[in-house]
């Protein structure tokens, strides 16, 4: 089974350029999250999403944006872009949204900045 | 003590011996809490979990305790081997999104 697939890998974009960034979840998952991490420091939330709809949103500015597809995948959109945006970007993939249950993590999306 | 940024805590320990990394969370009311591995250049890899009503989880070569009184998560690896090497996160939650404690390297010396 596929996990948790994110594209691309890797990217580098300039001051003031916009981003996005794909995440298809683990097969029969419903519901996607967005982190970001810094090197050398643990992910932050950005945002949740469940059957399409946003159902959490982390302490991020608003040129951060996503959305989930009828199939679930999702896109998160990041608009003038800043050195500071630089950074892992990580997806996760749960069965529901509800208490206890696991989120899967993507390999993560490497933006440079610069 | 604990480091910010660049510098995480780390944990030094021979191959073969019990590893026991550390994470004291910040929220009283979170009642689930995941341990993920993260080795470079991946995601977080889940390890092993534990509901709030549970004060010690088994798994394969790992437990995890849970003191609520005091707010503080271990992670317990038995025999630990040179693939364990990594930076192991403790993830709290209240059922809203995961808050990531800031890591731990564990370091295998052979």
């Amino acid at each position: 089974d596929a996990g948790v697939t994110q594209s691309p890998t890797h990217l580098i974009k300039t001051r003031g350029q916009h981003v996005t960034l794909r995440c298809s979840p683990i097969s029969g998952h419903k519901s996607v999250s967005w982190y970001q991490q810094v090197l050398g420091q643990g992910p932050q939330f950005i945002f949740q999403y469940y059957e399409k709809e946003e159902r959490g949103r982390g302490n991020f500015p608003d040129r951060f944006s996503a959305r989930q597809f009828p199939n679930y995948s999702s896109e998160l959109n990041v608009n003038a872009l800043l050195l500071g945006d630089s950074a892992l970007y990580l997806c996760a993939s749960s069965l529901y949204y509800r208490r206890y249950t696991e989120a899967f993590f993507g390999q993560g999306t490497r933006l440079t900045v610069v | 003590g604990e480091s910010v940024g660049l510098h995480l805590p780390t944990l030094s320990v021979q191959e073969g011996d019990n590893s026991i990394i550390n994470c004291a969370y910040s929220n009283s009311a979170s009642d689930y809490f995941i341990w993920y591995k993260q080795e470079s250049g991946k995601g977080p890899q889940f390890i092993i979990d534990i509901r709030s009503n549970m004060d010690k989880r088994q798994g394969q070569r790992v437990t995890v305790l849970l003191n609520k009184t005091v707010k503080h998560l271990s992670l317990q690896i038995a025999a630990t081997q040179p693939g364990d090497s990594a930076v192991y996160f403790c993830a709290e939650t209240n059922g809203q999104n995961f808050v990531f404690g800031p890591g731990t390297r564990l370091s295998v010396l052979p």
